[in-house]
This record gives C-alpha cells, structure tokens and sequence, in this order.
C-alpha cells in the first residue's frame, strides 16, 4: 500500500491564481481531511469528508472548496489564492470503528504552498 | 472538543523514559484521548489512543488517571529519533481532531 498520497510536494503561487491539490489513499478508507500548518503551529482543520459524496466544514474552511466523488481521492482546490493561504497542507484518512469513532490517521507527506 | 494542556517542551536523556503529560479537564465522557507525534516537518503520525483503561502498543504506553482529566504519554527507551512535537487530543465521534501546539520532546545523547 503506497498509503496517503500528497502532490504536488512544493508549489509557488502568484496571487490570485487558483490551483488544486491533490489526496489519495489506497487503504479504503472512509474518511479523509484537509489540515493546514502554519509556521510554530499546530494543525487546522480546513475541511473533511465521512465518505464519497459527504462533506463537511473545519476550523478554517474560507478560500478552499473540496468535493469526494470517490473513497480513493479528496482534492482541495484554493479559489483565488492570498498570501494569507501560504502553509503546509496536509491531508489525512482512517477508517471508523463500531459506534461511529474513528480509528488512527495516516497522514500524507505535506504540500508546501507559497503565495506570493 | 475538550481542550488539552501541554508544556511547551520537554528534554530527556537517551535511553532513559519520556514521560509527556496533558490536561484535559473539560473531556466528555465519549471521547478518547489520542497521541500524535510530528517529526521535523513531516507528516503527524499516531502513537496510541485509549478512553479509561491504560493502554500499551510497541511504540508506548498511555496512562490515563481515573477521573479521566489528565494522562501521561511514556515512552520507555527514548531514542533520538524520539525527537519530535508530541500533540494529545481528544476527540469524540465527530471525525475531527483538534491540534493545539503539543509538546517539543527533545532527546540529548
């Protein structure tokens, strides 16, 4: 299993340009989300899924969109890029156990974006 | 969420036990308490998570005091590659994890 997938690994943006970064995991997992990490921070929830077709709001989710249209992939895509949105961006996926709690997350290697 | 109180950062010897505490006080009787680990920039990666009962995997031991308000993550022989920001959460059945700035374990020779 090549487990959480993350590309691209490094991207520069212009302001204003849009762009999509892309997840995937090959664990059939249920759910997956969207983390950024600014510098001496901890992790921020932008956005998760519980599964193709559902998706849902985190702590930070103004400027980014996501959909799920497969178990495999969860793409986020920057609509309109600030240079407040200069971050690393993680993307994480678990499987849910009995009674709805979820499992461990595996987390994928980190997108470096920066805005200029 | 509850929140989760860590110290900033924490030293020890190689070989010796880590001991990382945090305080969560306000934790609801359904959630769990997970352990986190972030190793320079690299991606989180999970140690162990447990609800009442101490807990122990290959890679630690998590003991959580009986009024469920604060627990102790060990790690038994810590290595320099043990060096890393270490983050306790707790977390419900809502699928979101809640990162505070976590704990920055630094392992000396």
């Amino acid at each position: 299993n090549a487990g959480v997938t993350q590309t691209p690994k490094f991207q520069v943006l212009k302001t204003g340009q849009s762009m999509t970064l892309q997840c995937a995991q090959d664990m059939n997992h249920e759910y997956m989300s969207w983390y950024r990490q600014d510098p001496g921070m901890g992790l921020r929830l932008i956005h998760y899924s519980v599964g193709a077709g559902i998706t849902d709001q985190g702590e930070v989710p103004n400027g980014y969109n996501v959909s799920r249209s497969t178990t495999e992939d969860f793409p986020l895509r920057l609509l309109s890029a600030a240079p407040s949105q200069t971050s690393v961006y993680f993307c994480a996926s678990s499987s849910s156990l009995a009674g709805g709690y979820y499992n461990e997350q595996f987390f994928g290697p980190g997108t470096r974006l920066t805005v200029l | 969420d509850a929140k989760t109180t860590q110290p900033p950062s924490m030293d020890c010897a190689e070989g010796r036990a880590a001991n990382l505490p945090c305080n969560h006080s306000t934790i609801s009787g359904n959630e769990y308490v997970y352990w986190y680990r972030q190793i320079h920039s690299q991606g989180p990666q999970y140690i162990i998570h447990g609800l009442k009962n101490n807990e122990t995997n290959e890679m630690a031991s998590l003991i959580i005091t009986e009024d469920r308000k604060s627990s102790t993550l060990i790690l038994p022989h810590a290595t320099l590659r043990d060096t890393a920001v270490y983050y306790c959460i707790t977390a419900g059945s809502n699928y979101k994890l809640t990162f505070g700035k976590g704990t920055l374990l630094t392992v000396n020779p």
